[in-house]
């Protein structure tokens, strides 16, 4: 069975911290890792990776993956409190896009 | 630029009755699924399509039913609601076959089963 695992499920950050968000995951056939973010509504894409050790940036975020670990991190520098949000990993394998249970990121001022 | 179009976006239905939750795309994407996020369990997949067609279950198919007789279109179905199945209900779509998987959503579907 495919399973999306995120670390840790919530976090409480002051605003100009630097996060990191784990995501590691099991899954026959993998074709891609991706990040979303979710405010209130409709999870936005951030990223999608497909291969080992290239860091994908955005302004302030990063992500990498490293598919010997079998695993990805996010990272937020400078954190504002706009960055609050549900931050969801998913994994593309076979037909499926299976989504971890996402990390919970709360920045206060 | 509509991209997913998802309708209604709130609904309460008392237990037992049906109801179709609407899901269009204008992206003439072949890949099109449905999830269901409920609070801590993040988005699990009920049912997916690779073509008009063609639909196969995904995690969670149990109590609902769909069709894609359309590249455009993949309505969900309830069949007999259950208050289990009140959750907020997320179509998306993608060229996922052709290696992009990349999912465009659609803006949620609020669902209360009373």
């Amino acid at each position: 069975e495919d399973k999306v695992v995120q670390s840790p499920l919530s976090l409480v950050v002051h605003e100009g911290d630097t996060v990191t968000l784990n995501c590691s995951y099991e899954v026959t056939n993998f074709r891609s890792l991706l990040w979303y973010k979710q405010e209130k509504k409709a999870p936005t894409f951030l990223f999608m990776l497909t291969s080992s050790g290239i860091e994908k940036k955005s302004g302030r975020l990063s992500s990498i993956l490293d598919k010997k670990e079998l695993s990805s991190i996010l990272n937020i520098t400078a954190t504002q409190t706009g960055d609050s949000a549900i931050y969801l990993c998913a994994v593309g394998s076979g037909y499926a896009l299976n989504f971890g249970k996402g990390t919970s990121l709360l920045v206060t001022p | 630029n509509a991209g997913v179009t998802q309708t209604p976006k709130f609904q309460v239905l008392k237990t037992g009755q049906s109801m179709t939750l609407q899901c269009a795309q204008d992206m003439n994407h072949e890949y099109m699924s449905w999830y269901r996020q409920d609070p801590g369990m993040g988005l699990r997949l009920i049912h997916y399509s690779v073509g008009a067609g063609i639909t196969d279950q995904g995690e969670v198919p149990n109590g609902y039913n769909v069709s894609r007789s359309t590249t455009e279109d993949f309505p969900l179905r309830l069949l007999s609601a259950a208050p289990s199945q009140t959750s907020v209900y997320f179509c998306a779509s993608s060229y996922f076959l052709s290696g992009n998987t990349e999912a465009f959503f659609g803006q949620g579907t609020r669902l209360t089963v009373v």
